[in-house]
């Protein structure tokens, strides 16, 4: 919601720009990475997704790589809109008593001048 | 399109209510989650399933209970509402195997 925003690091561009939102994660046993976006109000919304197996990935207007070695994520935004401003989390696997559930990270907030 | 529905938007209640909180997903999928979302400390697990009657605890279980009677419902419970408790509750699917999870809208509870 509206408070989610407080808190957390901010990457501010103009709409057009491109844009790198970073993450780094914690467990190099981590075989699968997720980016969410939320909007204020709404819940996160999956954007792309990656298995250790690759270091890149590309979707429409995005792309995630994967640097395994030093444990970092990005999420690249080409052409950034208005309608991109949100917060972004990374989120990893974690294996835990035979089950596997998603970590999330703190996330950036995003905002898009016109 | 798939749907994860939580029953309410907004909930206030009073300190010591019983409070459910309700999930419905309509995507047939195994798993469900229930995380808290607070400012500065992100989306947190507070508890998950993987099948119908079953359930495992998060990181957070404290104060919280679940049901999960049938596949497509998973049901949050604060047994005694605190102030503490106070947050956005997340409601989540997903398929077996390493999947994204749908999220809900959430639900924005306040406990006064």
């Amino acid at each position: 919601g509206e408070s989610v925003g407080l808190h957390l690091p901010t990457l501010s561009v103009q709409e057009g720009d491109n844009s790198i939102i970073n993450c780094a994660y914690s467990n190099s046993a981590s075989d699968y990475f997720i980016w969410y976006k939320q909007e204020s109000g709404k819940g996160p919304q999956f954007i792309i997704d990656i298995r250790s197996n690759m270091d890149k990935r590309q979707g429409q207007r995005v792309t995630v790589l994967l640097n395994k070695t030093v444990k970092h994520l990005s999420l690249q935004i080409a052409a950034t809109q208005p309608g991109d401003s949100a917060v972004y989390f990374c989120a990893e696997n974690a294996e835990g008593g035979g089950y596997s559930t998603l970590t999330f990270g703190k996330g950036t907030m995003l905002l898009v001048s016109p | 399109d798939v749907k994860v529905t939580q029953s309410s938007r907004y909930l206030v209640k009073r300190t010591g209510e019983k409070v459910f909180l309700e999930c419905v997903q309509d995507m047939d999928h195994e798993n469900m989650f229930w995380y808290r979302q607070d400012p500065g400390l992100g989306l947190r697990l507070i508890y998950f399933s993987y099948d119908v009657k079953m359930k495992e605890k998060g990181d957070i279980p404290e104060g919280y209970s679940v049901s999960r009677e049938k596949k497509e419902r998973f049901s949050l419970i604060l047994e005694s509402a605190s102030t503490n408790q106070t947050s956005m509750y997340l409601c989540a699917s997903s398929e077996q195997g390493l999947y994204g999870y749908t999220f809900g809208s959430g639900t924005r509870l306040t406990v006064v």
